[in-house]
């Protein structure tokens, strides 16, 4: 079955950097490929996710690129604020109806 | 438009007793899917329901059932329950790719 890494697991920035996040998935039948982000008591949100023709979706300060061959995709947070602070999941799903599965999910906190 | 609702929030149950936890979708959407999120595993999929028919299930015992209904609404029910299978259980509700979670049921099974 599909197998998803995430990295880093933590991310600490200032407010106003940069953060990537990066994935890789073992299934090249894997086709949709969406982020989410969760808050403490929260479930996961849905922020931006992208399918398999494309290679980079942005929405405002956040973007998403994928790379088929090398089978990895990554979450880019511009201008980073504290309330971006959460925990992150990329997850991908092939075939096989809406089976998420997810990577490990990275801590990110932005320091003020 | 009303988001994904899961009840109970919370819950607490003694080892080898059943329970029974309740979502409803987002209006419209016809696909539930269930997950297990714990610290040491992540979020893992249990399994997926459209038009009441279970389309996905997830590596998971058969202690772990689930059901939907003609409204989409959809349970899942864990029997004889475990310490281990203390988490929080969430519920997404889908359309098309895009799933949207609920706030999930922390069960602790003590």
């Amino acid at each position: 079955g599909e197998n998803v890494e995430q990295h880093p697991s933590t991310l600490s920035v200032q407010e106003g950097d940069s953060a990537v996040i990066k994935c890789t998935y073992s299934d090249s039948a894997s086709n949709y490929f969406p982020w989410y982000k969760q808050e403490l008591g929260k479930g996961p949100q849905l922020i931006i996710d992208i399918r398999s023709n494309v290679g980079e979706k942005k929405d405002q300060r956040i973007a998403v690129t994928l790379n088929k061959t090398a089978k990895h995709f990554s979450l880019h947070i511009t201008e980073t604020q504290p309330e971006d602070s959460a925990v992150y999941f990329c997850a991908a799903v092939g075939n096989a109806g809406n089976m998420l599965t997810f990577g490990g999910g990275t801590r990110l906190m932005v320091k003020p | 438009k009303a988001g994904v609702t899961q009840t109970p929030r919370y819950l607490i149950k003694t080892r080898g007793q059943q329970v029974t936890l309740s979502c409803s979708p987002i209006s419209g959407h016809r696909s539930v899917s269930w997950y297990q999120q714990t610290p040491g595993q992540g979020l893992q999929f249990l399994f997926e329901y459209f038009s009441e028919t279970q389309r996905n299930k997830g590596n998971f015992p058969g202690r772990f059932s689930g059901r939907q209904f003609s409204n989409s609404r959809s349970e899942m029910n864990v029997s004889t329950l475990e310490l281990g299978d203390s988490a929080l259980y969430l519920c997404a509700s889908s359309l098309g790719s895009e799933q949207y979670f609920g706030p999930g049921t922390r069960l602790t099974v003590t």
